[in-house]
């Protein structure tokens, strides 16, 4: 079965910085990846999204996140974070062969140091 | 545009009472999804449904939760006999058709947070 693993639960970095949040899937034939971002108190917002084409993926608020088949990874990047960014991320999975069911990594919280 | 809308946003219960969740899709929606974040986890698909239909619940507990999107008003879940280990956050999401999320993705709600006392 599909699994998202994120392996940090909080990433603390400096105002203007840049920032990258892991997550890594298990194997599978083909997959879509997805971003999501969750502000305090708020819903989950979609961030960014790969389903074919370019590897690399651009989203709102400036992130981006590069598809890397060999490695199973799809790293979300920022070059320069602001503390409007700090919020909860999620990526989530998934299998092609499911139009609507989605596998969710444990979420990274990102702190925005002053 | 409304958005997606859940309700309440904070959800107390005592053990054995029922617990109702609700959430309005988003205008011109006629898809739901439930998903259950336990804490320290990521979301959990619950079930899906359309109007009236339960598509696929094979993410639901067999026992004590149920779900049901009426022709009219919202969609609700509803947790019977609640236990402790009930207490979560709950996110609905809706779209609008059956191209999923290649096409459309997912909008969610604030999501409802259960604590079970």
């Amino acid at each position: 079965a599909q699994s998202v693993t994120q392996l940090d639960s909080q990433v603390p970095v400096f105002e203007e910085a840049p920032v990258e949040l892991r997550c890594n899937y298990s194997s599978s034939v083909s997959v879509y990846l997805f971003w999501y971002v969750q502000y305090p108190n708020q819903g989950l917002q979609l961030l960014l999204k790969y389903l074919s084409g370019s590897t690399l993926v651009k989203g709102i608020n400036g992130f981006e996140a590069e598809f890397n088949k060999s490695q199973t990874s799809f790293h979300l990047r920022k070059p320069s974070v602001h503390i409007s960014d700090t919020a909860e991320y999620f990526c989530a999975v998934s299998d092609r062969s499911s139009n609507y069911q989605l596998i969710w990594g444990a979420g990274t919280k990102l702190i925005i140091k002053p | 545009n409304a958005g997606v809308m859940q309700n309440p946003r904070h959800l107390v219960r005592r053990r054995g009472q029922e617990a109702r969740l609700r959430c309005s899709p988003m205008k011109g929606h006629s898809h739901v999804y439930w998903y259950r974040q336990l804490p320290e986890e990521g979301l959990k698909f619950m079930v899906y449904l359309q109007k009236e239909n339960i598509i696929d619940e094979s993410g639901m507990p067999k026992e004590r939760f149920s779900a049901e999107f009426p022709k009219e008003g919202p969609s609700i879940l509803r947790i019977q006999q609640v236990v402790r280990g009930d207490s979560a956050a709950y996110f609905c999401a809706s779209s609008p058709g059956t191209g999923g999320l290649a096409n459309y993705g997912y909008t969610f709600g604030s999501g409802t947070r259960l604590t079970v006392v």
